[in-house]
């Protein structure tokens, strides 16, 4: 089964703080893995992917195919992070679809 | 460009009744995509639209149906709405199908669909 999976609905940080979202899939195949977020009021939007291996923001990702993990990070946390965060895969088996994992809720307070 | 553009931005219902959302994509994209968002939830993948060909479903019932039309804008149709129905549905476009790297999905807004 096609599945993503994000194990904290809600994490708080204070400002400065080094941050971790966590995610897991679960794909048959090699499967393309997407982070998205949605900051208050605004639309859903493209954060970062792993084919193009760039740092959006701070904020990097390591695919790693031995733990179907896929993990967001960023050594120092601002304020202007806080948003919720979508774990995505896609694959040829899913066509180009996208499925997401639940969302994480990142706070960063001062 | 003001983007992916979805109309309406609410819509209030009863039971039973039917529904149509609408979705320009941005110019120049030829795919679209639709996503259901449950409160709480993320984005559940509906239909896939491509050149106005239907390239993907995702596991919803038969009520659900969509189309693409030649100017490559997008229906959402949902028949004898149930309460459960009751969602964010979410339209995305992409220059075309694949996972390169140039072919983000864009999202729009958003319809927010009450069921009463």
């Amino acid at each position: 089964a096609q599945r993503v999976t994000q194990p904290e609905k809600l994490l708080s940080v204070f400002k400065g703080a080094p941050v971790e979202l966590k995610c897991n899939y679960s794909y048959s195949g090699s499967p393309e893995l997407f982070w998205y977020v949605q900051y208050s009021r605004q639309r859903l939007q493209l954060l970062l992917r792993h084919i193009s291996r760039e740092s959006i923001k701070g904020f990097t990702a390591d695919l790693n195919k031995g733990e179907t993990s896929f993990h967001l990070k960023k050594p120092f946390a601002q304020e202007e992070d806080s948003a919720m965060y979508y774990c995505a895969l896609s694959g040829h088996q899913a066509g180009t679809a996208l499925i997401f994992g639940k969302g994480t809720t990142l706070s960063v307070s001062s | 460009d003001a983007g992916v553009t979805q109309s309406p931005t609410h819509l209030i219902k009863t039971r039973g009744q039917h529904v149509t959302l609408r979705c320009s994509p941005i110019s120049g994209h030829k795919s679209v995509s639709w996503y259901q968002q449950v409160l709480g939830q993320g984005p559940q993948f509906i239909f896939q639209y491509y050149e106005k060909e239907e390239r993907g479903r995702g596991n919803f019932p038969d009520r659900f149906s969509a189309r693409q039309f030649p100017n490559y804008s997008s229906e959402l149709n949902v028949n004898a709405l149930l309460l459960g129905d009751s969602a964010l549905y979410l339209c995305a476009s992409s220059l075309a199908l694949g996972l390169a790297v140039y072919n983000e999905q864009f999202f729009g807004p958003g319809t927010r669909l009450t069921v009463l």
